[in-house]
């Protein structure tokens, strides 16, 4: 199984909302991510986990709170977002995080295309 | 500045011809470089990695790294209609958070039949 699966694949949600997105992949990766990914833009980190442990937060609000409840499932809580906030929101699995050679192959899902009303 | 650097495009080439993307990066002791197609509304697929000097063949791609000059390239020999994405370089780039990886702007690619 070399998949990453996200749910899910279409989100609209009001400011006032709260939802979840949800990742899970069965590769025994130990690092996973969460990227945002605005149109014609590259992806842009938000949170690392590696092994389960939050490493990274890239200076992201507070409306987005991260959750790794095992090493298969990584969530995404959103809560009071804006109507920037909308974009595809793209989950990420690696073997290992951060420790070079081999270990950055990303493996990404289909992503949840966010829309905030 | 930015660290990693690619053309954005679009870059419009023939159906049967070779499709050349370049890729400049900034952190002189990298040591992973991705390629990464993206089809629009979909998530990056990974095609290509390369870790050392010189070419690396896959099919129909070639990924070229010169690690002095700091760049990396991705050849498409053949190149189809259905090659046509944004293609997304990816470098592993050592900051104060630690070794992550970084992705170019991306650049789009279209194949005419």
């Amino acid at each position: 199984d070399t998949e990453v699966t996200q749910t899910p694949k279409h989100l609209v949600m009001g400011m006032t909302n709260k939802k979840s997105l949800k990742c899970e992949q069965h590769m025994g990766h130990r690092a996973m991510y969460w990227y945002k990914q605005k149109a014609k833009k590259p992806p842009e980190l938000m949170f690392v986990y590696s092994y389960e442990k939050l490493s990274i937060n890239e200076s992201v609000p507070s409306r987005f709170s991260p959750e790794c409840p095992n090493s298969s499932l990584l969530n995404l809580h959103l809560h009071a977002l804006q109507p920037e906030d909308s974009a595809l929101y793209l989950c990420a699995s690696s073997q290992d995080g951060g420790t070079g050679g081999t270990n950055e192959k990303l493996f990404f899902g289909s992503g949840t295309q966010l829309s905030v009303l | 500045q930015k660290e990693v650097e690619q053309n954005s495009g679009p870059l419009s080439v023939p159906e049967g011809a070779i499709a050349s993307l370049n890729c400049t990066y900034s952190d002189r002791v990298s040591q992973s470089f991705f390629w990464y197609r993206q089809y629009s509304g979909k998530s990056p697929e990974l095609i290509m990695s390369i870790y050392s000097n010189g070419d690396k063949e896959d099919g129909r791609f070639t990924a070229q790294l010169n690690k002095a000059s700091q760049y990396v390239s991705l050849l498409i020999r053949d190149s189809q209609p259905s090659d046509s994405a944004t293609y997304l370089c990816a470098v592993n780039l050592y900051n104060n958070a630690g070794n992550m990886l970084t992705f170019g702007g991306g650049t789009r690619l279209m194949v005419k039949p």
